[in-house]
């Protein structure tokens, strides 16, 4: 079985502040880990992914399997960053690789 | 090039009605999934499929029926509808195992209410 642990629900910084978004996951194969995010009033959408190792909007996630994490960090949070944030697995299941996701955080950006 | 299109983006039902939620994808994904969103939660499977006129269960498929008769739509219907099914809805597409990436589309969700 898969699973996707985001241990906190809400989190807010000051504007210029650093932000790390935790993810812990559990998979026994080789996962491919996922960060989308929920602007208000708009579509899910990816942010990034592991395995193209790049840096989007500022942000990074680094996927260290000996602590099965792949928390999103950025140096300086801007207030445009405030959103719901899902890390994200894809893993084999049935016919198809799955992605399931975490519980989500609430990232909010305070001026 | 709309993406992924859900209706409708809103309704209520009451306890015993039955409802069928409809998405649409103009990319011409292979795969097709429904998921809900609830509080605390995130986002939990309900089923999905890897192509057309096929279908599997997902994580919490229970209550729920789908289909996928043509390759563009996926329907989610709910025949007997239950206050636990209040929630928000999301389907989404992605391309089948040749261009995979793992990326999900989605849509812009369906809100549901069961009284």
């Amino acid at each position: 079985a898969q699973r996707v642990t985001q241990p906190e629900k809400l989190l807010s910084v000051f504007k210029g502040a650093p932000v790390e978004l935790k993810c812990n996951y559990s998979y026994s194969g080789s996962p491919e880990l996922f960060w989308y995010v929920q602007y208000s009033r708009q579509r899910l959408q990816l942010l990034l992914r592991h395995i193209s190792r790049e840096s989007i909007k500022g942000f990074t996630a680094d996927l260290n399997k000996g602590e099965t994490s792949f928390h999103l960090k950025k140096p300086f949070a801007q207030e445009e960053d405030s959103a719901m944030y899902y890390c994200a697995l894809s893993g084999l299941s049935g016919s198809a690789r799955q992605l399931t996701f975490g519980s989500g955080t609430q990232l909010t950006v305070l001026p | 090039n709309a993406g992924v299109t859900q209706t409708p983006k809103f309704r209520v039902l009451k306890t015993g009605q039955s409802m069928t939620l409809l998405c649409a994808q103009d990319m011409n994904h292979e795969y097709m999934y429904w998921y809900r969103q609830d509080p605390g939660m995130g986002l939990r499977l309900i089923h999905y499929s890897v192509g057309e006129g096929t279908t599997a269960k997902g994580e919490v498929p229970d209550g729920y029926n789908v289909s996928r008769l043509k390759k563009q739509n996926f329907l989610l219907g709910l025949e007997s509808a239950a206050p636990s099914q209040t929630s928000v809805y999301f389907c989404a597409s992605s391309y089948g195992p040749s261009r995979n990436t793992g990326e999900l589309f989605f849509g812009e969700g369906s809100r549901l209410t069961v009284l």
